[in-house]
């Protein structure tokens, strides 16, 4: 079974562009959760999706959005790109309705760098 | 307010040799403890996730322990390999639904040398 997913590998935006990241959940599995990794804040949660609904979300400024398609595939966008959003985007997907309570398995990530 | 703390912050030691790493937690209520391992520029893999219940949980040379009384676990490594150098990460859920209840420890990274 094909794991997680995550396009684009690397990325190179300017500050003020706005940028959209891909996942593609492991088949079956229906939460999709998002994370920003930097070396000096660890890893830090950005937002849960399960069935197409956002179940919860971590303390980040509006900029940062995502949604959840009928498929289960999950997208986040960042908007108005500052230096201090670049950072490892890693996605995770879970068998059940909640990350809390069932094993994550993680996406390779996107790495986002910000001039 | 829940927090994950991780011992040490990094290690080096030599290839055979065994180490144990330490994470102390205040997240409360406890749902589980899961350690993960991370690899350079890549995601997190899971090594082994253990419940209230649980105090002892192998996965190969990994063996992690969990005393829920004194918030602690540890990450045991045995007879260590090279390809065991990466960051290792401990994370703690909390039971409810009051926003996401997923805590990470800041991680300890691992260098094992020849």
């Amino acid at each position: 079974k094909a794991g997680v997913t995550q396009t684009p590998r690397y990325l190179i935006k300017t500050r003020g562009q706005q940028v959209t990241l891909s996942c593609s959940p492991i088949s079956g599995h229906r939460s999709v959760s998002w994370y920003q990794q930097t070396p000096g804040q660890g890893l830090q949660f950005l937002f849960e999706y399960f069935s197409e609904t956002q179940r919860n979300k971590g303390n980040f400024p509006g900029r940062f959005s995502g949604r959840q398609f009928s498929n289960s595939r999950s997208e986040m966008n960042v908007s108005t790109l500052e230096l201090g959003d670049s950072a490892l985007y890693l996605c995770a997907s879970s068998l059940g309705w909640s990350s809390l309570n069932y094993e994550q398995y993680f996406g390779p990530g996107t790495r986002l760098t910000v001039t | 307010k829940n927090q994950v703390e991780q011992s040490p912050q990094s290690l080096i030691i030599l290839e055979g040799k065994n180490c144990t790493l330490q994470c102390n937690y205040t997240v409360s209520p406890f749902s589980n403890l899961r350690w993960y391992k991370q690899d350079t520029g890549r995601g997190p893999v899971s090594l082994t996730i253990m419940t209230f219940s649980e105090n002892t949980k192998s996965n190969g040379r990994y063996t992690a322990t969990l005393d829920a009384d004194t918030k602690q676990s540890s990450l045991h490594i045995t007879a260590s390999q090279l390809s065991d150098s990466a960051s290792y990460i401990c994370v703690v859920s909390a039971s409810g639904n009051a926003g996401n209840m997923l805590t990470f420890g800041g991680g300890t990274r691992l260098m094992v040398k020849p």
